[in-house]
């Protein structure tokens, strides 16, 4: 079945790093983009970061931009986030999830091009990080 | 990257219809049909309701309904039942690949 399953999760200092990973089965992994959502406890879901089918285009949010980066290995369908110079305030369950679209439409504005994306239709069960 | 606004909670009674408000602006619900919204149980991963602003992934019951006016995204959802009782977000696309969430609305239903 569809699913995914992340882990690399767990208890690291404030500056440490740690890489996340999730695992992907049951789609076409190339063919659809993916993203990292994160719940801080008690709060609400944050987007983090988008990454292209391709992996040719990766985005984020300014809350991480600089501190995390996105990959994907399409040959393992495994999806990453290397987490360095972490901060207190990024502890929290960490969500990876598949947009519902596989051939999204791209545009491109002021000589950058960019995909739309439309929404998050699997989501794997979350790994906790916490920082402290 | 400011997020969308959505009321802290809403209740409702079964039976009845409730309807959770996600309020943006022009550069993101405003520009384009691509909100999203999900619902969340207590410990569990957010499951997708509704995207490209009105339209249901399969197997989600045709209770649950969008739309959208302006820069507000709108989810009803119609002869609430006990089940569901749980968070609800938004979601927007708002350019240059970027998205932004709104803050969760609780729904109760009594």
């Amino acid at each position: 079945q569809v699913q995914l399953v992340e882990s690399g999760g767990g208890v690291v200092q404030p500056g440490g790093s740690l890489r996340l990973s999730c695992a992907a089965s049951g789609f076409t992994f190339n063919k659809s983009a993916m993203y990292w959502v994160r719940q801080a406890p008690g709060k609400g879901l944050e987007w983090m970061t988008v990454l292209s089918y391709d992996g040719n285009n990766q985005y984020y949010a300014d809350s991480v931009k600089g501190r995390f980066t996105i990959s994907r290995d399409n040959s393992t369908n495994t999806l990453y986030l290397q987490m360095n110079s972490l901060r207190v305030e990024d502890t929290a369950v960490y969500f990876c999830a598949r947009d519902v679209r596989q051939s999204p439409a791209r545009y491109c504005s002021q000589g950058v091009c960019h995909y739309y994306y439309y929404g998050m239709d699997v989501w794997g069960q979350g790994t906790t990080v916490t920082v402290s | 990257q400011s997020a969308l606004t959505q009321p802290a909670s809403v209740s409702g009674s079964p039976g009845q219809s409730i309807t959770i408000s996600c309020t943006g602006v022009k550069s993101n619900v405003g520009n384009y049909n691509l909100v999203s919204w999900y619902q969340q149980h207590p410990d569990k991963a957010p499951k997708l309701i509704i995207y490209e602003s009105n339209k249901r992934p399969s197997g989600i019951s045709d209770r649950f309904s969008a739309s959208k006016s302006g820069n507000t995204a709108s989810l009803t959802i119609s002869g609430l039942q006990a089940e569901d009782e749980a968070d609800y977000y938004c979601c927007s696309y708002a350019g240059s690949s970027t998205l932004v969430f709104g803050g969760g609305t609780k729904l109760t239903v009594v």
